[in-house]
């Protein structure tokens, strides 16, 4: 069964720091781009981070931009969000999501999603 | 970075109605743009990619078209599971920003 499944979330103090992690199975991790996609609560979908097959190419929204790290291991089938100097502006469901392509430009979309991580970031 | 814009925002339809939601770019992204359906408590699904590539199981009644900067996601009759809010992606050149939502409603 394809499936990604993310961890890692919970309740943190503004300008402290969280990791969050996708485990993939059920499909060839290696030859996929990954992405970070989040839901403020009431609000839209917001593309956070996204890298390349192989990490050579990594992107960001730029509000979390200089914060936000993202990286896989493609040996364990893993992607990770390292979020360091949370706001509250932070505080959201955080999905991990496949791409259909290995690139991040000029790339389709995104095929397979986790269910989500909550991140709330308050004092 | 490319702004997407949707229109409406939110629209009142009924079973059977045909339902037309647009998507502008800021920029001309050629055919790289998706569109998702978002249930409450539920992971956003991909319906198309490439402007109108039709995912596999996505039911026939919906449609995507357009290319450069004006995009549309059409249904052709619209059925009770199908009100959700609806997005569209641009996936042309990083960050992949998304529209801000169409709920149907």
């Amino acid at each position: 069964e394809v499936q990604l499944v993310e961890s890692g979330g919970g309740l943190e103090q503004p300008g402290r720091s969280l990791r969050l992690s996708c485990v993939a199975s059920g499909f060839k991790f290696a030859d996929s781009a990954m992405h970070w996609v989040r839901q403020i609560p009431g609000k839209g979908l917001e593309w956070v981070s996204g890298i390349s097959w192989n990490s050579g190419s990594t992107a960001y929204e730029a509000s979390v931009k200089g914060r936000f790290t993202i990286s896989r291991d493609n040996a364990r089938n893993s992607l990770y969000l390292q979020m360091n100097s949370l706001t509250p502006e932070d505080t959201a469901l955080y999905y991990c999501a496949k791409g259909q392509l290995p690139g991040l430009a000029e790339s389709y979309g995104l095929d397979v999603w986790g269910q989500g991580t909550t991140v709330t970031v308050s004092s | 970075d490319i702004q997407m814009t949707q229109s409406p925002s939110s629209l009142s339809a009924s079973v059977g109605d045909r339902v037309a939601i647009t998507c502008r770019a800021s920029q001309n992204i050629r055919m790289y743009v998706n569109w998702y359906q978002k249930k409450p408590g539920k992971a956003p699904k991909l319906l198309i990619s490439a402007a109108s590539s039709l995912q596999v199981g996505v039911p026939s009644r919906f449609s995507g078209s357009g290319s450069g900067t004006d995009f549309i996601l059409t249904i052709r009759s619209l059925q009770s599971e199908d009100f959700a809010t609806y997005y569209c992606q641009q996936s042309y050149n990083p960050p992949q920003t998304f529209g801000q939502g169409t709920r149907v409603e």
